[in-house]
C-alpha cells in the first residue's frame, strides 16, 4: 500500500524556520517524483514546489511565492522528502501535503498533511 | 503562469443530477490536466488525468473531457458520497496550477 506520512508542522513566529518531513513507503522512492501542495484554511490548493527523482537530476522547481524561502530535498536512503522553510510569513500558514506525483497523470498518493501555522 | 478559472465555484444539486464543472486555462495546457476531489478533513484524490482517463478505481460516472484551454468535470448521476470539492491541475509546465476549486453541495 502507497503511504506518504508527513511530520514537523506546529506554531512558529514570522520571521522563524521550519522543516518538514514526508516519510514513503509502499513504492519506489527513489524513482518518484515528489510534490509539495499546500492549503489554507477554507482555501484551495497550492503547489509549492517538487523534487524530481535521481534519474532527473534531482531538479527542484517553486512556485514564485515561496522561491528563495524554501528548499525542497531528499533522501532516498531513507525514503524521506524534506521541505526546509525559512523566513517565514503569516501567509505560508497552512496544512502541507506530500505527494507522489507522476508526469502527464498528476499526484496519485497524498499524505494527511502536517499543520504549519505562522504567528506571534 | 498558467491560470486555471474553474466555474461555477459553487453548486447545488440533487442526488441523481448530472453536474458540469468548467475548467479553462489562460494558455493551452495540451491535454496535460488532472481533475481531483477532496472531502471535508480528507487529502484530494485524484479522479481523472490527461484530461480523460480515468483513474483506476474511480466510478465511472465520472468523465472528462477537452484539450487546450476548455476542460470539462461531468458528473453523470450525482450520489450522496460525491458531495465535495473538486479541483483541476495543469501539469503542462511549471508552476503547477491549481484551479480555485468548485464545491458540489446537496441540494
Amino acid at each position: 500500500e502507497v503511504q506518504l506520512v508527513e511530520s514537523g508542522g506546529g506554531l512558529v513566529q514570522p520571521g522563524g524556520s521550519l522543516k518538514l518531513s514526508c516519510v514513503a513507503s509502499g513504492f519506489t522512492f527513489s524513482g518518484s517524483d515528489i510534490h509539495w501542495v499546500r492549503q489554507a484554511s477554507g482555501k484551495g490548493l497550492e503547489w509549492v514546489g517538487h523534487i524530481r527523482s535521481k534519474a532527473n537530476s534531482y531538479a527542484t522547481v517553486y512556485a514564485a511565492s515561496v522561491k528563495g524561502r524554501f528548499t525542497i530535498s531528499r533522501d532516498d536512503s531513507r525514503n524521506t522528502a524534506f521541505v526546509q522553510m525559512n523566513s517565514l510569513k503569516t501567509e505560508d500558514t497552512a496544512l502541507y501535503y506530500c505527494t507522489r506525483h507522476k508526469s502527464s497523470v498528476g499526484s496519485d498518493s497524498w499524505g494527511q498533511g502536517t499543520l504549519v501555522t505562522v504567528s506571534s | 503562469d498558467i491560470q486555471l478559472t474553474q466555474s461555477p465555484s459553487f453548486l447545488s444539486a440533487s442526488v441523481g443530477d448530472r453536474v458540469t464543472i468548467t475548467c479553462r486555462a489562460s494558455q493551452g495546457v495540451s491535454s496535460y490536466l488532472a481533475w481531483y476531489q477532496q472531502k471535508p478533513g480528507k487529502a484530494p484524490k485524484l479522479l481523472i488525468y490527461a484530461a480523460s482517463t480515468l483513474q483506476s478505481g474511480v466510478p465511472s460516472r465520472f468523465s472528462g473531457s477537452g484539450s487546450g484551454t476548455e476542460f470539462t468535470l461531468t458528473i453523470s448521476s450525482l450520489q450522496p458520497e460525491d458531495f465535495a470539492t473538486y479541483y483541476c491541475q495543469q501539469l503542462n509546465s511549471s508552476p503547477l496550477t491549481f484551479g480555485g476549486g468548485t464545491k458540489v453541495e446537496i441540494k
